[in-house]
């Protein structure tokens, strides 16, 4: 069974970038895509983008397009979601997930496998 | 863009109750909405996709259904390590959230 498991908690600057990674075990990473789910203190899930890494493509959420960068690294079975121009409102914790089908379509199907989640703090 | 509307945001209910929380879509969903759960400290858990298809491993009492725009998750009798926060998902979009806590 697949597993996910993400880089350590992060405290950053406002203005300051982060990049935190996720990286998969037991499974087939290439043919799956890769979303990552975020959530500030007291707020609910949102969806912030996705990879397929065998292709290549991503899809962002309209509210991150401009500030995330989703990557992927096939060699290691490793993915990346950089943030960038960090403020207080992107203290979250920040998910990436696995689609149940790997599919183009992937951002229509149920997330099954999540990683432990990243808590990135952003403060002066 | 579709809209997703979840509710209720919160609910109280007895260990027993049927606890129903509703997912209505903006326009046509095709079935593509997903139910999870969420507690504290934890990953969100994969219960239901598609609309009304059970998870592996999911207890039989968490139920889905519905279609095209309305969609309803039921726990047909509340348990206490059901206390968590449940949120639907259709593509990009999740619902606002309805936590549940035992009364």
């Amino acid at each position: 069974q697949m597993q996910l498991v993400q880089s350590g908690a992060e405290v950053k600057k406002p203005g300051s970038s982060v990049k935190v990674s996720c990286k998969a075990s037991g499974g087939t990473f290439s043919s799956y895509a890769v979303t990552w789910v975020r959530q500030a203190p007291g707020q609910g899930l949102e969806w912030m983008g996705g990879i397929i890494p065998i292709l290549g493509t991503v899809t962002y959420g309209q509210k991150f397009q401009d500030r995330v960068s989703i990557t992927a690294d096939e060699s290691t079975g490793t993915a990346y979601m950089e943030l960038t121009t960090l403020r207080s409102a992107d203290t979250a914790v920040y998910y990436c997930a696995r689609p149940l089908v790997g599919a183009r379509d992937y951002y229509n199907y149920g997330l099954d496998v999540w990683g432990q989640g990243t808590t990135v703090t952003v403060s002066s | 863009d579709i809209h997703m509307t979840q509710s209720p945001s919160s609910l109280s209910a007895s260990v027993g109750d049927r606890v129903i929380i509703s997912c209505q879509a903006s326009q046509d969903i095709n079935n593509y909405l997903h139910w999870y759960q969420h507690k504290p400290g934890k990953a969100p858990k994969l219960l239901i996709y598609d609309a009304s298809r059970l998870e592996t491993g999911v207890p039989s009492r968490f139920r889905g259904v519905g279609s095209g725009t309305n969609f309803s998750f039921i726990i047909t009798s509340l348990q206490p390590e059901d206390v968590a926060t449940y949120y639907c998902q259709q593509s990009f979009t999740f619902g606002q959230g309805t936590k549940v806590e035992i009364q």
